[in-house]
């Protein structure tokens, strides 16, 4: 089974900290993705990289930036953590490819910006 | 802009029935669309996918239909169980050039089996 793991279930940091959240996966998938998820407004997409030190933004980077140094590690970064950050980050990953390729999801990280 | 909706947005049921998750999407150009659930506070489990060239995928209780020229597809969930109480949401992967097998998700179906 494809494993998709988060590093820490729950945060809690001081607004202008520097955060990183830290995603890996097992099953050398090209594609790695970041999601913040809120009530009301669904899973939004952050950044997504589709190889080694690739990124594009997704539909709301501001404040955020990536780093994808190994293919089985993707981490985002809050440059300067906001209390508006505070939310439910999705970390997934899928293979390249088009009709058969399944997205697989970790378990999340509920962030906290007090 | 591909837009993925699903109705209901809350839906209780009593144990033991059938039950119908609908899910809508504007752009029938996609390469495939996949349900996922969501317990409170956890990530998203997949479900089933199902590929544009099919017409239903089935797992255990679940069953997937696609029906990709109206824009549609529904999750049918037979004899509903207390355990099957979370969200559910799809997802549609267009089509589009460039890389990243980006997904579009609705904003989910909260689902309660009552005892």
């Amino acid at each position: 089974d494809v494993k998709v793991t988060q590093s820490s279930r729950y945060l809690v940091k001081r607004t202008g900290e520097k955060v990183f959240l830290e995603c890996v996966q097992d099953m050398d998938h090209e594609n790695m993705f970041w999601y913040r998820q809120d009530p009301g407004l669904g899973l939004r997409l952050i950044y997504f990289s589709y190889d080694v030190k690739m990124k594009e933004k997704g539909d709301i980077p501001e404040g955020y930036s990536v780093s994808r140094e190994k293919k089985e590690r993707f981490s985002l970064i809050l440059e300067s953590a906001s209390t508006n950050q505070t939310s439910m980050y999705l970390c997934a990953s899928s293979l390249e490819g088009q009709a058969d390729t399944e997205a697989f999801f970790g378990q999340g990280t509920r962030l906290t910006v007090v | 802009k591909q837009e993925v909706t699903q109705i209901p947005a809350a839906l209780s049921v009593p144990e033991g029935e059938n039950l119908v998750l609908n899910c809508s999407f504007t752009d029938s150009a996609i390469y495939n669309l996949q349900w996922f659930r969501q317990d409170p506070g956890k990530g998203l489990t997949s479900l089933l996918l199902i590929q544009s060239s099919q017409r239903e995928q089935t797992s255990g209780r679940l069953n997937a239909s696609l029906d990709k020229s109206s824009g549609r597809s529904t999750l049918y969930i037979a004899a509903s169980q207390p355990g099957d109480s979370a969200t559910y949401l799809c997802a549609v992967r267009p089509v589009f050039t460039g890389g990243g097998n980006k997904l579009t998700f609705g904003t989910g179906t909260q689902l309660k089996v009552e005892l």
